[in-house]
């Protein structure tokens, strides 16, 4: 079983729905992140929060809204959705604090915007 | 801003062939770098990392060496086996804030028996 578990796995959805992701992780971090990963890009760091906080937010238009209501849960909220933004959507933890390196990924929640 | 260039893929190989895959990056400091593997229909997981000039890093036959003289963090394997097809994303960290890593844009692997 993955320390890191995200839900759901795939999700289709019109540009005028409202949908959320969700990321739980088991391994005690205090760091949580989301990825974006398209096809032939480099994953974009969209959001990261250190202890509950956002510490990063990677000029992610606002139809995406992070909520991290502990350590161990995070959430992506979507609402008006574009085409491109199909993508798989990686959630990652990592221990706090000083930069170690090493992230802990789920398996990704696969997204298409019709 | 940092950043990482790896070779362009996909990449086809022959089990038992020598595998490399370039990486390079660009930044302001002295960051740590690492390899990433994503095997099919999982996240990624970490491979191997270097976290200062001329470290060798290492796992499960694959290595890598920090070169700051050259900006260059190369994955190697001596014979790879059919196991090894997967993406593999070179990355680094930035050492402010919390532990944001920068991806290059991945090369998938590909070996055939």
């Amino acid at each position: 079983e993955t320390g890191v578990t995200q839900t759901p796995r795939h999700l289709v959805m019109g540009m005028t729905n409202k949908k959320s992701l969700k990321c739980e992780q088991h391994l005690g971090h205090n760091a949580m992140y989301w990825y974006k990963q398209s096809a032939k890009k480099p994953l974009e760091l969209m959001f990261v929060y250190n202890f509950k906080e956002q510490t990063e937010n990677n000029s992610v238009p606002s139809r995406f809204s992070p909520e991290c209501p502990n350590s161990s849960h995070l959430f992506l909220h979507l609402h008006t959705l574009q085409p491109e933004d199909s993508a798989l959507y990686l959630c990652a933890s990592s221990q706090g604090g000083r930069v170690t390196g090493e992230l802990f990924f789920g398996e990704g929640s696969r997204l298409t915007v019709l | 801003g940092d950043s990482v260039t790896q070779m362009e893929g996909p990449v086809t190989l022959s089990e038992e062939a020598f595998l490399t895959i370039n990486c390079t990056y660009t930044a302001t400091g002295y960051p740590s770098l690492f390899w990433y593997v994503q095997y099919p229909g999982e996240g990624l997981q970490l491979l191997l990392k270097a976290t200062k000039a001329d470290d060798k890093g290492s796992n499960k036959g694959f290595e890598a060496t920090y070169r700051k003289e050259t900006t260059s963090f190369h994955l190697e394997k001596g014979s790879v086996q059919v196991s090894d097809s997967a993406v593999y994303f070179c990355a680094l960290s930035e050492l402010q804030g919390a532990q944001k890593l920068v991806f290059g844009q991945g090369t998938r692997l590909t070996i055939n028996p």
